[in-house]
């Protein structure tokens, strides 16, 4: 769905724990998601993609998992280092709707150490 | 491979004057760009879709009198902020899509740095 807030749901992990970042996306036609890091005043940096045929796809460190029953997403860090810290948003791609993609609300990711 | 570049990656201006920004794909043919609008804490916005050789597609709410865009070739897209006033102040992000990239998803867009603008 399309942002409309001012304030940023942070997630505040130690290094070397996991972390989770959940997404509800909105539309049930959409086929295709992405998960974005992205570090202050930069753009966004592709991190995992995933089709909706599928309902986990793992990287390197990376993992996403998809619902498509209750539309959400998920993005689990392992071992969550201090490099990590930046904000994390999840996108949906519509085909039927332009075949464009639409951001979610976005999570802060804090890494204590 | 497939990257993008923004020019400039930042510019002030006066209120009223305006701004040109460029994104080019730098090692690759985009058929597709894209322009973003993000405001603090927010997330990006899309703006307009662009296909090169043909007009825009703006998105609900934007202005295609005050942000021109132009794709004139496969490698770059310009936005140009007209008569730019402080609310347009933001950062802008173009992203370009390359369907049939080797190795990458038919509908994924890499994005380039940003540019913060800040007028005056």
């Amino acid at each position: 769905g399309e942002s409309v807030g001012l304030h940023l749901p942070t997630l505040s992990v130690q290094e070397g724990d996991n972390s989770i970042i959940n997404c509800a996306y909105s539309n049930s036609a959409s086929d295709y998601f992405i998960w974005y890091k992205q570090e202050s005043g930069k753009g966004p940096q592709f991190i995992i993609d995933i089709r909706s045929n599928m309902d986990k796809r793992q990287g390197q460190r990376v993992t996403v998992l998809l619902n498509k029953t209750v539309k959400h997403l998920s993005l689990q860090i392992a071992a969550t280092q201090p490099g990590d810290s930046a904000v994390y948003f999840c996108a949906e791609n519509t085909w039927g709707g332009g075949n464009k993609l639409t951001f979610g609300t976005g999570t802060q990711l804090k890494v204590e150490l | 491979g497939a990257v993008v570049s923004q020019h400039p990656s930042w510019v002030i201006c006066k209120s009223g004057t305006s701004v040109k920004i460029e994104c080019r794909s730098l090692d690759f043919q985009a058929t597709t760009m894209f322009w973003y609008r993000q405001f603090p804490k927010q997330s990006l916005m899309l703006m307009a879709t662009s296909n090169e050789g043909s007009k825009a597609t703006y998105e609900q709410g934007v202005e295609k009198d005050k942000f021109l865009i132009n794709h004139a070739s496969l490698t770059l897209s310009t936005l140009t902020v007209t008569s730019a006033h402080p609310e347009d102040s933001s950062f802008y992000i173009c992203s370009a899509r390359a369907p049939g990239l080797a190795g990458r998803s038919y509908n994924e867009q890499f994005f380039g740095p940003g540019t913060r603008l800040t007028v005056l």
